[in-house]
């Protein structure tokens, strides 16, 4: 049973403009969660993260929304870079726990 | 910088033989994960393990199995590969119950 979920397989978004990627989650004791890029050959790399405690989080151009409630997070790029083309993974964990669990994926394409 | 290394990046295997897939860090983590990454399903953990010796089962460790003989070394083990292991194949490292997992380039198993 998929915990963590990403319905979006592709995003198509234009340089300069703003992408968003969304995850939804559905156990609510999850109270730390994570971005992943990742470049295809290559495994995947540490973007940005939140604990629960928080509803945002900012790093340069990308920023993390944590809306608790609704099980849900959303990452956003602002400016898009062509460079930022890449599937992006969302993943969430207890923070006393030792196993990630990751959403399916979103790739996003970020046209010049 | 944090590093996880993983032995092959490509690796085509017969449907029966066994296969040994290695990973090594060097950073001192206690925690090191394996995952698959499949189209459509993101990324699934098959075993990991917090110490030396020491193993858990993930979401699905049905036909793998792992050894942790010393703390940055840990391998996954395909007893008799079959054409449904053919996947992308990611280790990744994690210190404590702090911050994120660091992954490795990821191997590439074909089995025919």
């Amino acid at each position: 049973d998929q915990q963590v979920k990403q319905n979006s397989p592709s995003l198509s978004v234009q340089e300069g403009r703003i992408s968003i990627l969304n995850c939804d989650y559905t156990n609510s004791m999850f109270d730390y969660f994570l971005w992943y890029k990742k470049y295809p050959a290559e495994g995947p790399t540490f973007l940005i993260s939140i604990s629960s405690i928080k509803d945002k989080n900012e790093d340069g151009r990308f920023t993390v929304f944590l809306n608790k409630s609704a099980k849900h997070l959303s990452l956003h790029i602002v400016p898009s870079q062509p460079g930022d083309s890449a599937v992006y993974f969302c993943a969430a964990s207890l923070y006393t726990g030792n196993q990630f669990y990751f959403g399916t994926g979103t790739s996003l394409t970020v046209i010049p | 910088d944090v590093k996880v290394t993983q032995s092959s990046r490509y690796l085509v295997k017969r449907t029966g033989e066994k296969v040994f897939l290695e990973c090594v860090q060097d950073m001192d983590h206690e925690n090191m994960f394996w995952y698959r990454q499949d189209p459509g399903l993101g990324l699934r953990l098959i075993y990991f393990s917090y110490d030396v010796k020491m193993k858990e089962k993930g979401d699905i460790p049905e036909g793998y199995s792992v050894s942790r003989e010393k703390k940055e070394r840990f391998s996954l083990i395909l007893e008799s590969a079959s054409t449904n292991q053919t996947s992308m194949y990611l280790c990744a490292g994690r210190s404590g119950l702090d911050g994120e997992q660091f992954f490795g380039p990821g191997t590439r198993l074909t089995v025919l």
